[in-house]
């Protein structure tokens, strides 16, 4: 079936503009993850969300960075004013309820703000 | 802090040798997973281990786990050109949710080459 899929690939905005990030999750999958990476570095955790539980945003850096989930299915990541360092790689990934815990990520969105 | 941390940071091989990577964590897991990640991209899960097991097996993949020392370490047995990637290793904390909320380390950059 068809993975994780992400939209739009690449994003370019000025500094100070609102962006929009899309999640399409596998099917079925009741967790859904969003994560960022920095150039040469690793995963940064922003947020999860899991079946209709309050998401978990304990790693959203900052209020400017906001995400929901509707339906239970395509989540939007939200990032208003941005700022330059806001530039990243910004990761989707669903996975089915515990005990299974694979993740299976989306192709990524690749953020610049000028 | 980081929770996983591979070293080396960066491995150069040449083809066919066998390349060794290891993740340190520092909290009790459920299991721990190692990605795949090609070009900055998407990762790819490659193996889970859950937190009873000391040794799993896929294909060219060796990995092993060490609870006591909270340490794991990836084996990739007659490295091919295509095995060039950057490898992450995650770990499942022990938590009482439902969802696997995964936390990566910094990763390992490999090169293979010919």
């Amino acid at each position: 079936g068809a993975g994780v899929s992400q939209s739009p690939s690449n994003k370019v905005t000025e500094k100070g503009k609102d962006v929009e990030l899309r999640c399409d999750p596998i099917s079925g999958h009741t967790a859904l993850y969003w994560y960022r990476q920095s150039l040469g570095q690793g995963l940064e955790f922003l947020i999860y969300f899991q079946g209709n539980s309050a998401p978990d945003k304990s790693g959203l850096p900052s209020d400017r960075f906001s995400a929901e989930r509707t339906g239970g299915s395509v989540s939007t990541l939200t990032i208003q004013r941005t700022q330059q360092e806001d530039s990243a790689v910004y990761l989707c990934a669903s996975s089915l309820s515990r005990p299974e815990g694979t993740q299976y990520f989306g192709p990524g969105t690749r953020l610049l703000v000028l | 802090s980081q929770q996983g941390e591979e070293d080396p940071q960066a491995l150069s091989i040449q083809e066919g040798e066998n390349a060794t990577m290891n993740c340190s964590y520092k909290t009790s897991i459920n299991n721990l997973q190692w990605y795949r990640q090609n070009s900055g991209r998407g990762l790819v899960h490659l193996i889970l281990i859950r937190s009873n097991e000391r040794e799993k097996h896929s294909g060219r993949l060796r990995v092993t786990l060490d609870t006591s020392k909270k340490s794991s370490s990836l084996l990739i047995t007659a490295s091919r050109a295509a095995d060039t990637a950057s490898y992450f290793c995650a770990t499942d904390s022990l938590n009482t949710g439902t969802a696997s909320k995964l936390t990566f380390g910094t990763g390992t950059r490999l090169q293979v080459t010919l």
